[in-house]
């Protein structure tokens, strides 16, 4: 069975720290995806990035980067230079080769980020 | 704007009524789904729905029930049988087989 550990419940930092949000997860399948969502206080999940088992790349967009290791099943999330917006819930999760047009997500527990001034 | 819409935003409901959360999209995706999070939990999938007149059970799908009557419509039914409904309902769109977008969620409370 797939499965998803955040093993940070909550984060602090003060704006302008750097902060990882780990992820390591578990699968069977050779072929899968991996995600990114922010989830802010009002409630809904916003996509941020999308990584394919077979790219291990690793890809940076403004002050986010990733860290991708199959070697350890890990799919680390960085943020350089912290901000107060940044203040969310960080899901990551993990999508089975799919049949049809439908995937599977199994989410993380989440991992709270909280940046203040 | 494009995206997907539910709607109510808050909801309450009394103990034995059925209650229905509705979503639309507009993002011309085939595969739908409706996901549940409770508390410091993270999101479990309730029905997906991979075409119109087709819906699947996803892992917490008693005391719920969907239909896929359009494409741009998979409302959710939460019914008497849900025994512990209160929690935030997402439903999410995804086209290209594995990226998945969400709505703004909908909050339901049994009072």
């Amino acid at each position: 069975a797939q499965k998803v550990t955040q093993a940070q419940t909550e984060i602090s930092v003060v704006e302008k720290e750097d902060v990882t949000l780990d992820c390591v997860y578990e699968t069977r399948d050779t072929t899968y995806y991996l995600f990114w969502y922010k989830q802010p206080p009002s409630g809904e999940l916003v996509f941020l990035i999308r990584r394919n088992s077979f790219d291990e790349q690793n890809e940076i967009s403004g002050r986010y980067s990733w860290n991708f290791q199959k070697s350890t099943s890990s799919f680390n999330f960085t943020i350089t230079a912290s901000q107060v917006v940044d203040s969310a819930v960080y899901f990551c999760a993990l999508s089975e080769e799919w049949t049809g047009t439908a995937s599977k997500l199994t989410f993380g527990t989440g991992t709270r980020l909280q940046v203040t001034l | 704007d494009g995206g997907i819409t539910q709607s109510p935003k808050y909801l309450f409901r009394k103990e034995g009524q059925n209650v229905t959360l509705s979503c639309e999209q507009n993002l011309n995706h085939d595969a739908m789904y409706w996901y549940r999070q409770d508390p410091g939990q993270g999101l479990r999938l309730i029905y997906y729905s991979q075409i119109v007149n087709d819906f699947q059970k996803g892992d917490i799908a008693e005391g719920y029930s969907v239909s896929r009557e359009k494409k741009e419509s998979f409302p959710l039914t939460v019914t008497s049988a849900q025994k512990n409904p209160t929690a935030f309902y997402l439903c999410a769109s995804g086209g290209d087989g594995n990226t998945i977008y969400f709505g703004e969620g909908s909050w339901l409370t049994v009072v």
